[in-house]
């Protein structure tokens, strides 16, 4: 069975510009979950999606927003990048209530 | 208030001998699972044991276990046999209402482990 992919791996942004990352979770997984991930603030859950619909969102302002589609695929968008953008982000699927798994992640960097 | 902490920044421990990392949660919800993963230097997260508050038994998978003491609100990462392979940080991770309805985890800020040969 094929793990939580994301793409792309690495992206390098600048000040002001948007971006869009991609997560596919494990099949049969109708959960989808995103976390940031940076060294001052570690892991934050930024939003859960389940079924095409937001079930529950982090405290992260409004720039950051996602969208799941019916084949559970989701996609997360930064707006008006900010260099304290810069992290690794990652998502994770789930059946759910039971484990998650996370994909490899996608680096951001914002110069 | 932070629901979950890990208070060993570091942990350093012989290859072949185990080592426990410790985990304290903090929640007033009656149902939660508990996670561990490790995270390499690539930075995937790889999941390794989950623990559900209602389980009766310690979860287990290989050489990985889980010392769930719930009144003491503790869920610490044992290791057997401690490998090279194991250097990485390790995290714990709660999430609430463990039944259904939101999937979000909470986690600690981590303890990164070095395996000495």
């Amino acid at each position: 069975k094929a793990g939580v992919t994301q793409t792309p791996r690495y992206l390098i942004k600048t000040r002001g510009q948007q971006v869009t990352l991609s997560c596919s979770p494990i099949s049969g997984h109708r959960s989808v979950s995103w976390y940031q991930q940076t060294p001052g603030q570690g892991l934050q859950f930024l939003f859960e999606y389940f079924s095409e619909t937001q079930r529950n969102k982090g405290n992260f302002p409004g720039r950051f927003s996602g969208r799941q589609f019916s084949n559970s695929r989701s996609e997360m968008n930064v707006s008006t990048l900010e260099l304290g953008d810069s992290a690794l982000y990652l998502c994770a699927s789930s059946i759910p209530s039971v484990e998650q798994f996370f994909g490899p992640g996608t680096r951001l960097t914002v110069l | 208030a932070q629901k979950i902490t890990q208070t060993q920044p570091g942990m350093f421990v012989q290859e072949k001998e185990a080592v426990t990392l410790d985990c304290t949660y903090d929640t007033s919800d009656p149902s939660y699972g508990l996670f561990w993963y490790k995270q390499p230097s690539s930075g995937e997260m790889i999941f390794l044991i989950y623990q559900g508050s209602y389980d009766q038994q310690n979860a287990t998978e290989g050489r990985y276990s889980l010392n769930f003491q719930k009144a003491r609100k503790s869920a610490n990462l044992v290791i057997s046999a401690s490998q090279l392979g194991d250097s990485a940080m390790y995290f714990c991770a709660m999430r609430e209402g463990d039944q259904g309805g939101s999937e979000k985890l909470v986690f600690g800020k981590g303890t990164k482990l070095t395996v000495n040969p």
